[in-house]
């Protein structure tokens, strides 16, 4: 158990709408990273935030949107979904947000978009 | 264009070989992690290296970051069935936090 907690587990949604995906940091970090995994691949930052503001962006549509709250929780919002959008949804966290911080995943979201 | 190449994308042998697995790139990184992740689950850091030629040891397990800090190796001695899941390589820049991620190598130890 890596201390992230990540919800739901899985999500089922059909094309064209809107879901959100929680995360809560472990105790004590205030760095949270979102990732996409599609089926079998790598890796796809999305974003990245520290204590509340946004630090680094990676490869995130402008159809997502995230945000960092002042008790350190994280949302990601995915709108217009599309059927690509279906894969894992994984969040991170770290102390600093540093470059060579290690960063605690949790379980991951299996988002489904029919 | 993959910025962090890893070879072999998957692989699968018996118990008890040893086998080794790559990262590379053309571009010079500050620092680079190697991380397993195990099905359903999110990826574990195994390590972290930051000196061009740095060699580390995790039990079965050797590490080793190029001279030139553009490419990495993981060795893995006496595979064990364990060992299975996905190795994933990432590498940091000096010129901003975003951690870049290589495709990984899917490793399958059999008994």
């Amino acid at each position: 158990d890596s201390g992230v907690t990540q919800t739901p587990k899985h999500l089922i949604t059909a094309t064209g709408q809107r879901v959100t995906l929680r995360c809560s940091p472990r105790s004590g970090d205030l760095s949270v990273y979102w990732y996409q995994q599609s089926l079998d691949q790598g890796l796809q930052f999305l974003i990245q935030y520290y204590n509340g503001e946004e630090r680094a962006k990676g490869n995130i549509l402008e159809r997502f949107s995230a945000q960092q709250f002042p008790d350190l929780h994280s949302e990601l919002n995915l709108s217009s979904l599309e059927l690509g959008d279906s894969a894992l949804y994984f969040c991170a966290s770290s102390v600093a947000g540093g470059r060579t911080d290690t960063q605690y995943f949790g379980p991951g979201t299996r988002l489904t978009v029919l | 264009t993959q910025l962090l190449e890893q070879s072999p994308q998957f692989l699968s042998i018996q118990e008890g070989e040893n086998l080794t697995v790559y990262c590379n790139s053309s571009s010079v990184f500050s620092s680079l992690q190697w991380y397993r992740q195990e099905p359903g689950e999110g990826p574990v850091l195994l390590v972290t290296v930051v000196t061009g030629g740095e060699v580390k040891k995790l039990k079965r397990l050797t590490f080793q970051f190029g001279d030139a800090r553009k490419d990495s190796s993981l060795h893995i001695t006496a595979a064990q069935p364990g060992d299975t899941g996905l190795y994933l390589c990432a590498a940091s820049m000096d010129s901003n936090y975003q951690l870049i991620w290589g495709a990984g190598t899917k490793l399958i130890i059999k008994p």
